[in-house]
């Protein structure tokens, strides 16, 4: 069964930080991505990956970075967390890339930035 | 710019048919894909369009016109467990997409 895992359901942190959200698939997918969403905003686009060592910015990277080092992972990281940056962040995996192939998301990490 | 309307709320009875919206505005879109989120849970996949026309899975039905820059879910014979919220999605030659802001679909008794 497909699965995607991230590393917390809930974090919470103080401004300034550097936060680290996790992310794992199973599914031997070439491409992830890191998502937040926000009430009334849907999901928007921070980083995506295609490849190991390979990324590239969504719509909105300002304050993110990303790694992958190996295939099932890729992580985000906020340099220094800002209260703004409270939201659920979603990860998610597919193999192509058709616009219209299917993704697979992980449960979710509700971070709060205090 | 690039984005995805759709109505935020919709109110529909159980064992009814409910049609939920999705407009864009971009160029170069590939298709449209649509997924459902139950409150606290992950968005799961449902359907795709990536031509014109009705693609139909059990009870969800999808479509999609490229001209008019428009597409549908439908839904039939609703169920208390379809209450959630429905994401379009759609994106380029890319792996690009961007979502909807959302349709929080509530189904009574």
């Amino acid at each position: 069964d497909v699965k995607v895992t991230q590393s917390s359901r809930y974090l919470v942190k103080r401004t300034g930080e550097k936060v680290f959200l996790e992310c794992v698939q199973d599914m031997d997918h070439e491409n992830m991505f890191w998502y937040r969403q926000d009430p009334g905003l849907g999901l928007r686009l921070i980083y995506f990956s295609y490849d190991v060592k390979m990324k590239e910015k969504g719509d909105i990277p300002e304050g993110y970075s990303v790694s992958r080092e190996k295939k099932e992972r890729f992580s985000l990281i906020l340099e220094s967390a800002s209260t703004n940056q409270t939201s659920m962040y979603l990860c998610a995996s597919k193999t192509g890339t058709g616009a219209t192939d299917e993704q697979y998301f992980g449960p979710g990490t509700r971070l709060t930035v205090t | 710019g690039q984005s995805l309307e759709q109505p935020s709320e919709v109110t529909a009875v159980e064992g009814a048919i409910v049609q939920m919206n999705c407009t864009y505005q971009t160029s170069g879109f590939y298709g449209l894909s649509w997924y459902q989120q139950h409150d606290g849970g992950a968005p799961t996949f449902l359907s795709y369009n990536a031509l014109d026309g009705l693609e139909e899975t059990g009870r969800f039905s999808s479509f999609l016109s490229r001209s008019d820059s428009y597409g549908y879910l439908l839904l039939q014979e609703l169920q208390m467990k379809d209450s959630a919220s429905y994401f379009c999605s759609g994106g380029g030659a890319t792996n690009k997409l961007i979502f909807g802001t959302g349709t929080l679909l509530a189904v009574q008794p």
